[in-house]
């Protein structure tokens, strides 16, 4: 019974795509994340969001887009992918926006070539 | 900004020592702080956390102490074992952030026999 999911779990594309990542989980939270951990395991947050609400929206590139159609999904757009973009993503959520435990994603392994 | 300092990086011990994982934060009003585990290739997992009005927590082998004065809190492992060589990382945050969590840069745990 997965908690939080990630699709796809790999994504190999060229510089100057653009691609999306998504994320479901079925735990009833209200709270969404998106991690990105680097080549040497550094995990930053990039953006939360809170019932369908942006609340954490760190200095990411513009090229990065977060969208949330419901409470259970956020997905991910990156426009013009670079090298610099490849990393593991990693999607959690939590019971809400105070101080919970976040249940991760299994992560999507970016690969821009 | 929230800084969180990590130390060591890497740490190896024999099955059945102790391990100690110690962590520095900046912001005096962080007081929310999770230790998570990532095994190779898999996802983070929260292991133990402490808030702030808690000067140590234990669980079965695991326990945290934090020092709020010196703004420090630590992870000790007892009697470990070869199941808990991963990556460890500490983290804070604070009330009304959003659950915005500033991690460390991880400490590789391996276990030896």
């Amino acid at each position: 019974d997965t908690a939080v999911s990630q699709t796809p779990k790999y994504l190999v594309t060229q510089m100057g795509n653009d691609k999306s990542i998504k994320c479901e989980q079925n735990l009833g939270h209200d709270t969404m994340y998106w991690y990105k951990q680097d080549s040497k395991k550094f995990l930053k947050i990039m953006f939360s969001y809170n019932n369908k609400e942006l609340i954490i929206n760190e200095t990411v590139p513009n090229r990065f887009s977060p969208k949330s159609p419901d409470k259970a999904h956020l997905n991910l757009h990156i426009n013009s992918l670079e090298l610099g973009d490849s990393a593991v993503y990693f999607c959690a959520s939590s019971q809400g926006d105070g101080d919970y435990e976040q249940y991760f994603g299994p992560g999507t392994r970016l690969t821009v070539t | 900004g929230e800084n969180v300092e990590q130390h060591p990086s890497t740490l190896s011990v024999q099955e059945g020592d102790s391990a100690v994982i110690k962590c520095t934060y900046s912001d005096s009003a962080s007081n929310y702080f999770p230790w998570y585990k990532q095994e190779l290739g898999k996802r983070p997992q929260l292991i133990i956390d402490i808030r702030s009005n808690v000067g140590e927590k234990k669980d079965q082998r695991i326990a945290v102490t934090l020092n709020k004065t010196a703004k420090h809190f630590s992870l000790h492992i007892t009697e470990t074992q070869p199941e808990d060589s991963a990556v460890y990382f500490c983290a804070a945050s604070k009330t009304g952030g959003g659950n915005k969590l500033t991690f460390g840069t991880g400490t590789q745990l391996k276990v030896e026999l």
